[in-house]
């Protein structure tokens, strides 16, 4: 079974900290997938990123950055310097063998001004 | 490309009532999802299609819920006879299978009274 663990409910920030959000999976798939979304208050889920099990090197979008680390099954995301505009609930989420997508629980992100 | 598209956007309706939603997924994309979310279970998925076939119906909830697709552009998902606790934003989403990322719809949010 695979199961996607954000152990981080909630997380507030002031504007142009770094913030991380967590993200554990579990899979006894050799190959699957690695996803983040971002739901804003506008409620659509909009795709980040996409990483395979294969590839470990930890990746850099502008302010975002992801970590991916297999040794703990983790895929950590980081937003540096947060704006106002990151406001939003963050979902990690796992793909293997089956094609389905397993989504985690959710994290909230408020950044305050 | 119009993205996938869900009608209706809300839906309100009495308990007991037959409810259907639909979706058009993105042309070109062979994988069809269907999720709920809701505050307490967060994002679930229902059921998921490959190429127009059922591959994984595990998450549906009971059988009240039932979802078709009939052909490669179009979906339902239906809910006969409504509760008061089916209430929830639905989502739609496709991709071209293989793991790749997933692009959701708007989502219809169904409340029943």
């Amino acid at each position: 079974a695979q199961k996607v663990t954000q152990a981080q409910t909630e997380i507030s920030v002031v504007e142009k900290e770094d913030v991380t959000l967590d993200c554990v999976y579990e899979t006894r798939d050799t190959t699957y997938y690695l996803f983040w979304y971002k739901q804003p208050p506008s409620g659509e889920l909009v795709f980040l990123i996409r990483r395979n099990s294969f590839d470990e090197q930890n990746e850099i979008s502008g302010r975002y950055s992801w970590n991916f680390q297999k040794s703990t099954s983790s895929f950590n995301f980081t937003i540096t310097a947060s704006q106002v505009v990151d406001s939003a609930v963050y979902f990690c989420a796992l793909s293997g063998y089956g094609q389905n997508f397993v989504f985690g629980p959710g994290t909230r992100l408020s950044v305050l001004p | 490309d119009a993205g996938v598209i869900q009608s209706p956007r809300h839906e309100v309706t009495e308990m007991g009532q037959e409810v259907t939603l639909r979706c058009k997924p993105i042309s070109g994309h062979n994988s069809l999802f269907w999720y709920r979310q809701t505050m307490m279970r967060g994002l679930e998925l229902l059921i998921y299609f490959n190429n127009n076939v059922p591959i994984d119906d595990s998450g549906m909830p009971e059988d009240r819920f039932s979802a078709k697709m009939p052909n490669a552009s179009f979906s339902t998902l239906k809910i006969q006879p409504s509760e008061p606790r089916d209430s929830a934003v639905y989502f739609c989403a496709s991709n071209q299978g293989l793991n790749t990322e997933a692009f959701f719809g708007q989502g219809t949010r169904l409340t029943v009274v």
